[in-house]
């Protein structure tokens, strides 16, 4: 069974200060990885993925992600956060032999300050 | 093109009614997904489906029933609803393995309270 574990309920930063968003997976076949980002009273809106390929991916809004296998993790950063990254956000697990269902993490509620 | 849209946005029901919840897409997406979103819990998958007339179980299934009559439409039902049941509810559609687009869609949400 995949399982998806996210570090941290809420994680506040400084407008201008690092981003870094912590997930670790567990899965028995390699991962396809998503985060997504959800603003208040939205759906969800994908911010990146890693399928095959390049480990260090690159989404919208300036965030990446990098995939490490060895140490199971795939943590979101941003160099330099924006009163616009306030929002919440969630890694997921998609195995790539079924229906590409999803296992989400419980999210991360960014919290930017001035 | 709508992407995904849910029908209602918000809904109110008392232990023990019933009602569906609509979810249509326009992007000719073979698979779609029914999700719950409780605090602290994330998303959890109810029901999905992969093609028109399919239908399958996810994680936390039980309450609920599912319908694909339509390609573009995925139909969720509650037919006796309990308070355990109040949450958000969204629906999601992606392309088939084959097109390898991963990316599953969300639609707005449905906010379901039960008294």
């Amino acid at each position: 069974a995949q399982s998806v574990t996210q570090l941290g309920s809420h994680v506040s930063v400084s407008e201008g200060a690092l981003v870094l968003l912590r997930c670790n997976y567990s899965s028995s076949v390699p991962p396809y990885l998503f985060w997504y980002v959800q603003y208040p009273n939205q759906g969800l809106q994908l911010l990146l993925k890693y399928t095959t390929g390049a480990t260090l991916v690159k989404g919208i809004n300036g965030f990446e992600a990098e995939f490490k296998k060895s140490e199971t993790s795939f943590h979101l950063t941003k160099p330099s956060a924006h009163m616009s990254d306030a929002a919440e956000y969630f890694c997921a697990v998609s195995d790539n032999t079924g229906f590409q269902k999803l296992v989400f993490g419980t999210g991360t509620r960014l919290l930017v300050s001035p | 093109n709508a992407g995904v849209t849910q029908t209602p946005k918000f809904r109110v029901l008392k232990t023990g009614q019933s009602m569906t919840l609509l979810c249509a897409q326009d992007m000719n997406h073979e698979y779609m997904y029914w999700y719950r979103q409780d605090p602290g819990m994330g998303l959890r998958l109810i029901h999905y489906s992969v093609g028109e007339g399919t239908t399958a179980k996810g994680e936390v299934p039980d309450g609920y029933n599912v319908s694909r009559l339509k390609k573009q439409n995925f139909l969720l039902g509650l037919e006796s609803a309990a308070p355990s049941q109040t949450s958000v509810y969204f629906c999601a559609s992606s392309y088939s393995r084959r097109s390898g687009n991963y990316e599953q869609y969300f639609g707005p949400g449905t906010r379901l309270t039960v008294t």
